[in-house]
């Protein structure tokens, strides 16, 4: 069966230090990979999409890799802030085209001072 | 701005009693969703509209509805709430490109069953 695992542990870093969350799937082709980011009671907030013919993907302090040979993808947070502390979110489409998404159960980012 | 809205932030209701989620959108996308996401548990797809189509997921139990009366907005009716349906209720939208399918979305409607 198809499946996408997010490390349910949380992850606790201290400010300054490069986060780094997995996102690995078994059963799937995607097209494409999405990283959100939700807040404790809100709506997930997307950050980031990687298509399947891309390696690396860089917005600000946010890092994104995807590899289709591990079926897994990294997400990295450069220098954190207790600002950054949330869920994140990784999301799959399945297709190319138009398709809808599957996400993860995410990975609780806790940045401490 | 641009933006998805949901209403009531929070519901509550009784066991069996049946109730409307509403969400509206003033991004005009034409995809909109609606995920039911427990605690620490990934959102749920329970179905979607491309514009006028309704598209069902094979797990949504029937005691879920929606209805899309026009592009900018869409409801969520819950026939008869049981307490396992207590949850958050999630209102996404997306533009149904065929390239990227990015999802904005509300900030969500906390149900609760008594």
């Amino acid at each position: 069966s198809q499946k996408i695992e997010q490390n349910s542990e949380a992850l606790n870093i201290q400010e300054g230090k490069t986060a780094t969350l997995t996102c690995n799937y078994t059963n799937y082709s995607p097209a494409y990979l999405q990283w959100y980011r939700q807040d404790p009671g809100r709506g997930p907030v997307f950050l980031l999409l990687i298509r399947e013919n891309e390696k690396e993907k860089r917005k600000e302090r946010l890092k994104v890799t995807f590899d289709t040979t591990l079926k897994q993808s990294l997400f990295h947070i450069t220098a954190s802030q207790p600002a950054d502390s949330a869920t994140y979110l990784c999301a799959l489409a399945p297709n190319s085209g138009y398709s809808t998404l599957t996400f993860g159960k995410g990975t609780m980012l806790l940045v401490s001072p | 701005d641009a933006m998805v809205i949901q209403n009531p932030r929070y519901q509550v209701t009784q066991f069996g009693k049946p109730v409307t989620l509403s969400c509206s959108q003033t991004l005009n996308h034409n995809v909109m969703y609606w995920y039911q996401q427990k605690s620490s548990q990934a959102p749920k797809l329970l179905f979607h509209y491309y514009d006028k189509d309704f598209n069902n997921e094979a797990d949504t139990p029937d005691n879920f509805q929606s209805r899309r009366p026009n592009t900018s907005f869409c409801f969520l009716d819950i026939r008869s709430p049981g307490l396992g349906d207590a949850a958050m209720y999630l209102c996404a939208t997306s533009r149904g490109d065929r390239e990227q399918e990015t999802q904005y979305f509300g900030p969500g409607t906390r149900l609760l069953v008594l």
